[in-house]
C-alpha cells in the first residue's frame, strides 16, 4: 500500500503564478518530510524539508506546509519559473533511516 | 567529490540474462540505498546498507534480485534472471549520517526485452 500519495500526476502553471503540489500520507509515525526535484536523465535532488514540530518551512521561492491532523503537506512555488519544470517527489520518514517516496507530480511551467 | 557514480547509465538485455548494476557512493557516506523508479509506483526502496551491512531488504521484489556492498566504495545490484517487468530506472543514493537528505546518482535505465 502507498503510505505516501501524490494524487496529481501532472500540473501545468503559467510562469509567474503560484504552483501548489500536494502530498498525503497515512502513517502517523512519520515525523520528517522532504521534497525532491527531478529533471529528466538525472537523479532526484533535495529541495526542502520540514519536521513534524513545525507547520511551515520557507526557502526562497519554495515553502512547504504541513497539516498533521489532515496528514497532508504541500509545496508552494512562488513565482513559478520555466526552470522549475520537473518531477517533484514527496518523501516521508519515521522511526527508521529510510525514506518512503510518493509517485511524483510532473510540473510544467509555461511562458 | 564527483557525487554518486552509477554504471552503466543504460542497459538493454534480453529476458533471462543476468544484469549487474554498479554504484560508487560519495566518500565518507556510510548509508547506501537502492531504489527503483516506475510510473506506477514512483520511487521504491529496494534495500539499504549501513557501514556495508544490509539493514532492510524488505523492498527487494523477489529472489531474482540480490545486492552486495563488499566495501565502503562499491555496491552492486544483480538481477538473475531478468524479466521484462524489471524494466525501470534504478537509482543509488547515499547519505552521511542521521540525515534524510540523500544524494542520488544519475540512475541506470534498464530495458529487458
Amino acid at each position: 500500500d502507498q503510505q505516501v500519495k501524490q494524487n496529481s500526476p501532472s500540473l501545468s502553471v503559467q510562469e509567474g503564478r503560484i504552483s501548489i503540489l500536494n502530498c498525503d500520507y497515512t502513517n502517523s509515525m512519520f515525523d520528517y518530510f522532504l521534497w525532491y526535484k527531478k529533471y529528466p536523465a538525472e537523479g532526484p535532488t533535495f529541495l526542502i524539508s520540514i519536521s513534524s514540530i513545525k507547520d511551515k518551512n520557507e526557502d526562497g521561492r519554495f515553502t512547504v506546509f504541513l497539516n498533521k491532523s489532515a496528514k497532508h503537506l504541500s509545496l508552494h512555488i512562488v513565482p513559478s519559473q520555466p526552470g522549475d519544470s520537473a518531477v517533484y517527489f514527496c518523501a516521508a520518514s519515521g522511526d527508521t533511516d529510510k525514506l518512503i517516496f510518493g509517485t511524483g507530480t510532473r510540473l510544467q511551467v509555461f511562458p | 567529490d564527483a557525487g554518486v557514480i552509477q554504471s552503466p547509465r543504460h542497459e538493454v538485455t534480453e529476458m533471462g540474462q543476468e544484469v549487474t548494476l554498479r554504484c560508487k557512493p560519495i566518500s565518507g557516506h556510510d548509508y547506501l540505498f537502492w531504489y527503483r523508479q516506475t510510473m506506477m509506483r514512483g520511487l521504491e526502496l529496494l534495500i539499504y546498507f549501513n557501514n556495508n551491512v544490509p539493514i532492510d531488504d524488505s523492498g527487494m521484489p523477489e529472489d531474482r534480485f540480490s545486492a552486495k556492498m563488499p566495501n565502503a566504495s562499491f555496491s552492486t545490484l544483480k538481477i538473475q534472471p531478468s524479466e521484462p517487468r524489471d524494466s525501470a530506472v534504478y537509482f543509488c543514493a547515499t547519505t552521511g549520517g542521521p540525515t534524510y537528505e540523500q544524494y542520488f546518482g544519475p540512475g541506470t535505465r534498464l530495458t529487458v526485452t
